[in-house]
């Protein structure tokens, strides 16, 4: 069966320092893979989506980056972190033979003071 | 946008059948019915979708009125723990998921 990990669970940063979430995924291979962003009591945004290695669409402008150096590995990142970019982060998979149902992690609550 | 209409809130007595309503008007023909749900300080779980005909599974049944305008997602049997955001999502396959406000189920004993 597939799982999927996220980690930190959660994490205290100061503003302008740097930032680094890992998403990997097991028992798939060539998993399309996702990072959303989820505001307190808000819905989810997509901020980035990759359907391979080194391949990675932005949804929106932002202060984060994303990096996919391995087939199930999702990294994003943040060289300054932003008070604005508080909040809860998600990073989900999908396959193409499961009709593309996407499964999300457990999540990384990040806050930034 | 979400493209669906969801009331904000519910209640559900505990052992008792909770019918979680969606209107989703605008749907298209290639369009499929999800339903997720995200109990608090998780990551949204994966339920059911479907496209024209009614879904059934181990957590819920999907039923879909034959003009696909509206769907209602059936747990027959709710418990405390079904307690969770419960979101209607129309997409294609391989579309955005685009999640709205969902509805907040409360199952209470």
């Amino acid at each position: 069966s597939q799982t999927i990990h996220q980690w930190p669970a959660t994490l205290v940063q100061p503003v302008g320092s740097p930032l680094s979430l890992e998403c990997t995924v097991e028992g798939t291979s060539n998993p399309n893979l996702y990072w959303y962003r989820q505001a307190a009591g808000r819905g989810l945004q997509l901020l980035f989506y990759s359907v391979g290695i080194g391949q990675i669409s932005s949804e929106v402008p932002q202060n984060l980056s994303a990096s996919r150096p391995q087939d199930r590995q999702f990294i994003l990142s943040s060289k300054k972190l932003l008070l604005s970019d508080s909040g809860f982060y998600l990073c989900a998979w999908s396959v193409w033979g499961r009709g593309e149902t996407q499964y999300f992690g457990p999540g990384t609550r990040l806050l930034v003071l | 946008d979400a493209k669906t209409t969801q009331p904000p809130s519910m209640d559900c007595a505990e052992g008792r059948a909770a019918n979680l309503p969606c209107n989703h008007s605008t749907i298209s023909g290639n369009e499929y019915v999800y339903w997720y749900r995200q109990i608090h300080s998780q990551g949204p779980q994966y339920i059911i979708h479907g496209l024209k005909n009614n879904e059934t599974n181990e957590m819920a049944s999907l039923i879909i009125t034959e003009d696909r305008k509206s769907s209602t997602l059936i747990l027959p049997h709710a418990t405390l723990r079904d307690t969770a955001v419960y979101y209607c999502i129309v997409r294609p396959v391989g579309g955005k998921l685009i999640f709205g406000q969902g509805t907040e189920l409360s199952v209470k004993p």
